[in-house]
């Protein structure tokens, strides 16, 4: 499938200050999605965009899907000990089969969080 | 309760034995999925159900066999598996292929 950059890796921060992750792909996406994987859960989703431009946010977190479809960023502001995790974007791809469409997921971006 | 059941939660085998992941969906969903996460690596679709037929083998050995005997429930037969095949296991289902997935808890198993 089609392959989705995502930086940074890894994130080591405190508690309150800002994130910035983001994802890029040399392919179109009709869907963006952002996902959260905690210890021992399956992927929970975070934000939907389904819009070239669209920027939506959902609490803490904000993400924008990029105008030109290859890019995507997920900001989460003030960010407290539970946000801790590894994040995923996720673009949605046309099957080989040409009989619809399954995600394609960056390799992640796994957060810690200090007190 | 999640709407997206995976069990069991954890799986040792090995290599000569014959076990199966089950996976159940609430959600009144008409396609499901099987996904697998090795360590850094990113999430790698398996296989697709939709309307309990299977529109899509992602190149997958043939020592993963999938069964979704209706819309509710899927199966992850494993047969003569390798150790490399160790990895969290993850079943999602959608209401249409074209929109956010549902993922249940997945099932890490370890090939021994």
């Amino acid at each position: 499938g089609q392959q989705l950059n995502q930086s940074p890796q890894s994130m080591f921060i405190q508690e309150g200050e800002d994130v910035s992750m983001n994802c890029t792909s040399s392919s179109i996406f009709n869907t963006w999605l952002w996902y959260k994987l905690e210890p021992g859960e399956g992927p929970v989703l975070l934000i939907a965009l389904y819009k070239a431009g669209e920027l939506t946010s959902n609490g803490r977190l904000t993400a924008q899907f990029g105008i030109t479809r290859k890019d995507s960023f997920l900001n989460i502001s003030a960010s407290i000990p539970s946000d801790v995790g590894i994040y995923f974007c996720a673009g949605q791809a046309f099957l080989k089969s040409n009989s619809g469409y399954a995600l394609n997921f960056g390799k992640g971006t796994s957060l810690l969080v200090t007190p | 309760e999640t709407g997206v059941t995976q069990t069991p939660r954890h799986l040792v085998m090995g290599m000569t034995n014959k076990k199966s992941l089950k996976c159940e969906q609430h959600l009144g969903h008409n396609a499901m999925y099987w996904y697998k996460q090795s360590a850094k690596k990113p999430l790698e679709l398996m296989f697709v159900y939709s309307l309990e037929e299977r529109v899509e083998n992602n190149s997958v050995p043939s020592r993963f066999s999938p069964e979704c005997p209706n819309s509710s429930h899927l199966f992850l037969h494993l047969h003569t598996l390798q150790p490399e095949d160790s990895a969290l296991y993850l079943c999602a289902s959608s209401q249409e292929r074209d929109r956010g997935y549902t993922f249940g808890s997945g099932t890490r198993l370890t090939v021994v």
